[in-house]
């Protein structure tokens, strides 16, 4: 299975600044997700990136809150703009094996606190 | 849409009972997998256990197990033998096998104290 790294693992960050969270896959992957999981909340999915093209995102989620760029097959970065308290979430990447067995590989999740 | 309901937002049970934890969903599709996965507090969501909707047969692994009723649109995961190492959040997780890229729906999740 892929092996995700992500940093910050966590961080803390004041209100208004901007945050980019990095995620490194160890294989070549063609779909990358991006979920929000508020405090003591279930996922819910932001985007897919998908490499070569712009990041889909969900209802909800707007380019200019969470632009996220797909450079190559092995990385990703989601940056949270402007953020506010309500931005406080875990934000974890996950990707698709090359070989789609159905189910997506999850990185260790980047812990933001928003003052 | 699909929506993906785990109506137990917290489950304890003892070392080396049985707890079983129970999910639904809501969908029209017939081909589509299921997953539960475990968070601990890590963070790191860690694939417990996976099933094909047109697979009748019941996924295992190891000490976990699933009760799949297509019909009932049920899927519930039975954890054996708990172990203190058991204890996290579990989400069900839903994808449509039309979706080429993979997306997963996730329930609310359930959280597991094992007790010693």
């Amino acid at each position: 299975s892929a092996v995700i790294s992500q940093k910050p693992s966590r961080d803390i960050c004041q209100r208004g600044t901007s945050l980019t969270i990095q995620c490194q896959v160890d294989s070549q992957v063609t779909m990358m997700f991006w979920y929000r999981q508020q405090p003591g909340q279930s996922l819910t999915l932001i985007a897919t990136a998908n490499q070569g093209s712009e990041a889909t995102y969900e209802s909800g989620f707007v380019i200019d809150k969470f632009p996220i760029s797909r450079p190559n097959l092995t990385f990703s970065t989601l940056t949270v703009s402007n953020m506010s308290p309500e931005d406080s979430s875990i934000y974890l990447c996950s990707v698709r094996q090359g070989v789609d067995t159905g189910e997506l590989f999850f990185g260790e999740g980047s812990r933001l606190t928003v003052l | 849409a699909q929506t993906v309901t785990q109506s137990q937002p917290e489950m304890s049970v003892q070392e080396a009972e049985t707890v079983t934890l129970s999910c639904t969903y809501d969908t029209s599709e017939s081909d589509y997998y299921l997953f539960w996965y475990k968070q601990p507090p890590s963070r790191q969501m860690i694939l417990v256990i996976r099933q094909e909707a047109y697979k009748q047969q019941n996924a295992t692994e190891n000490r976990f197990s699933v009760n799949f009723q297509k019909a009932a649109k049920s899927f519930s995961l039975k954890i054996s033998d708990s172990q203190l190492g058991d204890a996290a959040m579990y989400f069900c997780a839903y994808r449509s096998a039309r979706d080429s890229w993979g997306k997963l729906q996730f329930g609310a999740g359930t959280q597991v104290v094992v007790t010693p």
